[in-house]
């Protein structure tokens, strides 16, 4: 499978657990963006990276998350002292960052977290 | 910031008929505006996407509309199959490579 790929798949945690998160974007591709999804509402921006700098990061990223690309291919997120309201799916997308017509954010399929 | 509507949250077709999904957004800088469908458990995948210098763009059964004077937008699906049944997003951004800002999301329901 050479799209996105997100690992793992599932977490369940106990209340202020540190968990990590890794995502591996599309060969080449320049841009990684890392979004959050809770049930029945659209993704939400949380940070994203052109190759290793992190160019944003949204307001909803408090100080307990943390994401990092060293080396501008894979990228791993982390959240330390875990609540119940971080349970959520934690979807990663990549795009060239390419200024063409034809780039697009792909979406892997996810990290769900469950925070007990 | 960029605030996205979207309407309706749920919309159930029979089998054959079109369905309209609209959304609204709140940035005059958005130039980019794409659909994402949203099977049970898996990942978004776009369908359509639309720039700003472009009032419609059709691809077989999907077409989206773009008002960047009234900033709306819709999908347009029409035919529709039992295989259409997922839930529909729209998003808006500045670029393709911006982080984009989601609609709440339409459940579409084909019934056959």
């Amino acid at each position: 499978d050479t799209g996105v790929s997100q690992d793992p798949r599932h977490k369940i945690t106990k209340r202020g657990q540190n968990v990590t998160f890794r995502c591996d974007p599309i060969s080449e591709h320049n841009r990684l963006y890392w979004y959050r999804q809770t049930l029945g509402q659209g993704p939400e921006f949380l940070t994203y990276f052109q190759n290793e700098a992190q160019l944003e990061k949204s307001r909803l990223l408090s100080d307990r998350f943390s994401a990092e690309r060293p080396k501008g291919s894979f990228s791993t997120l982390e959240i330390q002292r875990t609540e119940q309201g971080d349970s959520a799916m934690y979807l990663c997308a990549s795009s060239l960052g390419a200024s063409g017509s034809t780039d697009t954010q792909y979406f892997g399929p996810g990290t769900r977290l469950t925070v007990l | 910031g960029e605030n996205v509507e979207q309407h309706p949250s749920t919309l159930s077709v029979q089998e054959g008929d079109s369905a309209v999904i609209k959304c609204t957004y709140s940035d005059s800088a958005s130039n980019y505006f794409p659909w994402y469908k949203q099977e049970l458990g898996k990942r978004p995948q776009l369908i359509i996407d639309i720039r700003s210098n472009v009032g419609e763009k059709k691809d077989q059964r999907i077409a989206v509309t773009l008002n960047k004077t009234a900033k709306h937008f819709s999908l347009h699906i029409t035919e529709t199959q039992p295989e259409d049944s997922a839930v529909y997003f729209c998003a808006a951004s500045r670029t393709r490579n911006t982080p984009l800002v989601f609609g709440k999301g339409t459940r579409l329901s084909v019934i056959a």
